[in-house]
């Protein structure tokens, strides 16, 4: 399986500090994409990088990946409470996304 | 903004029943998937569907289960004979608007999920 599984499991932070999540996977892939959750809602895609790309930006969000290691990680900068938050990440080759367990994030104001 | 939209919220249902989970992906979208997630738990595949038939399935997705695209906007989910176990959200997707070189599995619209609850 190609799942990806995120590291920690639960990461709670003050307003203001920054966030890292890790994400590894098992094969290889074709691109990595990193979700946010709300409870009880929907997944919402935030970033997709390649797998010929080593760092991807969007807005205060970055994201790296290192295919020699299988390994991703998100880091939101500047956190707000309304981040709060489960965050999952996806990887995908041949197969369908498969997602992990996600990393529940509590941004406290 | 489009938006996958599932019908409906909520569903309870008796063991052994018949279901089916409604959903409306993004009208110019060719990719579409069903995906569930119990309680608490990771975010699990079902089946990806394109041009009219399944592209893929997980070993969840057995006989129990079909998906049919009978018009050109909704994407149904079909559980004939309902199991204890199969209480989760489900969650319909959609992806690849065409004209720009999408391909599957890239960049999922995620709608809010129905809570399939067997009694």
């Amino acid at each position: 399986s190609q799942q990806g599984e995120e590291d920690p499991q639960a990461l709670s932070i003050q307003e203001g500090e920054n966030a890292t999540m890790n994400c590894s996977y098992k094969t290889s892939i074709n691109n990595l994409q990193w979700y946010r959750q709300n409870s009880g809602r929907g997944l919402v895609h935030l970033i997709l990088i390649r797998s010929n790309e080593r760092e991807k930006h969007s807005g205060r969000l970055r994201v790296t990946l290192d295919t020699s290691k299988k390994s991703s990680s998100l880091l939101i900068t500047a956190s707000r409470a309304a981040d709060t938050a489960s965050y999952f990440c996806a990887s995908a080759g041949n197969t369908p996304l498969v997602f992990g367990k996600g990393t529940r994030l509590s941004v406290i104001a | 903004e489009p938006e996958v939209t599932q019908t409906p919220s909520h569903q309870v249902t008796q063991m052994g029943q018949e279901v089916i989970l409604r959903c409306v992906p993004i009208s110019n979208h060719l990719y579409f998937y069903w995906y569930r997630q119990i309680l608490g738990q990771k975010v699990e595949f079902l089946v990806s569907f394109y041009n009219n038939e399944i592209s893929e399935k997980s070993e969840i997705f057995d006989d129990q289960f079909s998906v049919e695209r009978p018009d050109g906007s909704n994407f149904t989910l079909k559980i004939r004979s309902t199991k204890l176990e199969d209480s989760a959200m489900y969650f319909c997707a959609s992806s690849g608007p065409p004209g720009q070189g999408a391909l599957a599995n890239e960049k999922l619209f995620f709608g809010s999920g129905t809570q399939l609850s067997v009694l």
